[in-house]
């Protein structure tokens, strides 16, 4: 066990909805990583927070977007869905920001019919 | 533009045959190399992190070594719970991590 919750598990949904994936760090963990991982393709960095500022950002589609609340759990908000947005999503933590090992949660699962 | 390159894609092996996994990279400014394992249905479970061209860190039955261009995972004499993909990434001078897509290792007792 990682210590990283992600919630919910499995998320099944149409095209044009929106949802909310759910992160809960490791305890002491201040910077906050997600990352989208389909068939093809391998784990792809979308936007990382530390301690509540987003630091970094990746191939982040502007549908997308997430921010860490002041308790330091995550959310990443996918919006206008695609069917091309069905992928396994992860969020990681780690202490600092840079240069850390990332500690992964068990993803979230996101079917878009 | 920074890469990774893992090889071979899949790999199986008979239990006690010893192998290698291959991670190749080119990044602006290494400044760490990471190694996963995923299971399926799972998030990648962190096993190592390398520092500096030389290094080596073992665990049980791996051991990852460093060069400046490329890392090997040895597995010496695997069982069937080794069987998983693993992955490598690096970090640069951005802080994210830069995956690779991954081996998949087979284990047959």
């Amino acid at each position: 066990d990682s210590g990283v919750t992600q919630t919910p598990k499995h998320l099944i949904t149409a095209t044009g909805q929106r949802v909310t994936l759910r992160c809960s760090p490791r305890s002491g963990d201040l910077s906050v990583y997600w990352y989208q991982q389909s068939l093809d393709q391998g784990l792809q960095f979308l936007i990382q927070y530390y301690n509540g500022e987003e630091r970094a950002k990746g191939n982040i589609l502007e549908r997308f977007s997430a921010q860490q609340f002041p308790d330091l759990h995550s959310e990443l908000n996918l919006s206008s869905l695609e069917l091309g947005d069905s992928a396994l999503y992860f969020c990681a933590s780690s202490v600092r920001p840079s240069n850390q090992p990332q500690h992964f949660g068990d993803g979230t699962r996101l079917s878009i019919l | 533009e920074d890469q990774v390159t893992q090889s071979p894609e899949a790999l199986r092996l008979q239990e006690g045959e010893s192998s290698s996994l291959n991670c190749s990279y080119t990044v602006s400014g290494l400044r760490g190399l990471f190694w996963y394992r995923q299971d399926p249905g799972k998030g990648p479970e962190f096993l190592f992190t390398l520092y500096s061209a030389g290094e080596e860190k073992e665990k049980e039955r791996l051991k990852a070594t460093l060069t400046k261009k490329e890392s090997f995972l040895h597995i010496t004499a695997p069982k069937p719970e080794d069987s998983a993909t693993y992955l490598c990434a690096v970090s640069n001078n951005t802080d994210k991590l830069i995956f690779g897509t991954g081996t998949r290792l087979q284990v047959f007792p």
